[in-house]
């Protein structure tokens, strides 16, 4: 079965560093998504991404973050200077279609970031 | 506000016992989702269901869409300590390109 695919699963880093998540959605795939869940919290929208550009965006999603597709492949969420509270799992997601009427979306394992 | 609220938010049950989840709402939808997250890993999804008082089985689990699509119930007969997990409910809302997820009902079955 096809999967969304993610690196790193798991990354320390310090306070104020950039780092870069990385996704592989699936090949025929269109519609991109990051996600990301804090600790005991519910799974919360970032973004989506469609045709090489955001189509929507949370209040989470500050000038701090920023998405691109630098290849046919993949798809990466990168934060410029992390802070604490952005520790969290960040799923990466991926669909054909995001219309309503029961299109799946698949999620990757996650890459669980912690900023210390 | 949240848009979609799950109940319980937690519930811990014996192997073999029954239990209902709910996912309740004040909007109407065009399709709602159920998922399953387990630790460390992300959401894999359940079902989808469609139409006003549509009625979906997967084994033991029982999934209904309410009729007037606001609302959504999760049923698992004989509950086992595979069913431990996080269940949620979700909404791809139209115009909106992405899927809003319910406050979640952690689930524990103890053998």
């Amino acid at each position: 079965e096809p999967e969304v695919t993610q690196t790193p699963s798991h990354q320390v880093t310090q306070m104020g560093q950039e780092v870069i998540l990385r996704c592989v959605p699936i090949s025929n795939h269109l519609y991109f998504y990051w996600y990301r869940q804090i600790l005991g919290q519910k799974v919360e929208f970032l973004v989506s991404f469609y045709n090489n550009e955001i189509s929507e965006k949370s209040e989470i999603f500050d000038d701090q973050f920023s998405v691109e597709r630098p290849d046919g492949s993949n798809f990466t969420l990168k934060i410029r200077s992390t802070k604490l509270e952005d520790s969290a799992m960040y799923f990466c997601a991926s669909t054909r279609s995001p219309t309503g009427g029961g299109n799946t979306i698949y999620f990757g394992e996650g890459s669980w970031l912690t900023v210390v | 506000t949240q848009l979609l609220e799950q109940s319980p938010q937690f519930l811990s049950i014996q192997e073999g016992e029954n239990l209902t989840v709910y996912c309740n709402s004040s909007s109407v939808f065009s399709s709602l989702q159920w998922y399953r997250q387990e630790p460390g890993e992300g959401p894999v999804l359940l079902v989808t269901v469609v139409t006003g008082g549509e009625v979906k089985k997967l084994k033991r689990l029982t999934f209904q869409f309410g009729d007037a699509r606001k609302d959504s119930s999760l049923h698992i007969t004989a509950a086992q300590p595979g069913d431990t997990g996080l269940y949620l409910c979700a909404v791809m809302v139209w115009g909106y390109q992405k899927v809003t997820f319910g406050t979640g009902t952690k689930l524990q079955v103890i053998p």
